[in-house]
């Protein structure tokens, strides 16, 4: 079974510094990653995914197999970052995500 | 429609009445799915449809739990007699197709029930 954890529930940082939220995954195949977000009173929107390479508002994930890990990262955060990010892994052959607990993210000025 | 769109967006509802949930996904979109968000407890995966079939069912917390979806669109999710431990925001999301590279999968804006 596939997992995904997720280690910070908790995470404040200043605006301007660079921020790493944690993301780490066990499955024994070749899974799909990504990260969601949900800003305040919001729905769940994708942020990135790892197939795709990109960078959106700044932010980037690489996966690193040899660690199962994707963890999220932004060299500059800022205030408009504060939000509850989710990391989650989909099966290549399967369809539903699989989240992990998700981390809180707040920037302060 | 322009997104997945979910209701009621707010439900209070007495302990052993049964609720239904609506979720109406984007046109088009083949593939559906549950979830629920407790305070504390993640994102928990409840079901999911491919057009009108159920291939995983698996996340459904007990027999209280069901959800159909009819025409390969609206789907229902609903949930009898009731307990407090079922308040959460219920999340309908949907996709082009499941499991394929690439396919995004796009959430509502959840239904809040609230079991007093």
């Amino acid at each position: 079974a596939q997992r995904v954890t997720q280690p910070e529930k908790l995470l404040s940082v200043f605006k301007g510094a660079p921020v790493e939220l944690k993301c780490n995954y066990s499955y024994s195949g070749s899974p799909e990653l990504f990260w969601y977000v949900q800003y305040s009173r919001q729905r769940l929107q994708l942020l990135l995914r790892h197939i795709s390479r990109e960078s959106i508002k700044g932010f980037t994930a690489d996966l690193n197999k040899g660690e199962t890990s994707f963890h999220l990262k932004k060299p500059f955060a800022q205030e408009e970052d504060s939000a509850m990010y989710y990391c989650a892994l989909r099966r290549t052959s399967g369809s539903r995500l699989t989240f992990g607990e998700g981390t809180q993210l707040t920037v302060n000025p | 429609g322009a997104g997945v769109s979910q209701s009621p967006s707010n439900k209070v509802t007495e302990k052993g009445k049964d609720v239904e949930l609506r979720c109406d996904p984007i046109s088009g979109h083949t593939a559906l799915y549950w979830y629920r968000q407790s305070l504390g407890q993640g994102l928990e995966f409840l079901i999911y449809f491919q057009g009108n079939s159920a291939p995983d069912k698996s996340g459904l917390p007990s027999d209280r739990f069901s959800a159909e979806r009819t025409g390969g669109s609206v789907s229902t999710l609903t949930i009898q007699r009731t307990q407090q431990e079922d308040s959460a925001v219920y999340l309908c999301a949907s996709s082009l197709v499941t499991g394929g590279s690439g396919n995004t999968i796009y959430f509502g804006e959840g239904s809040w029930l609230t079991v007093v």
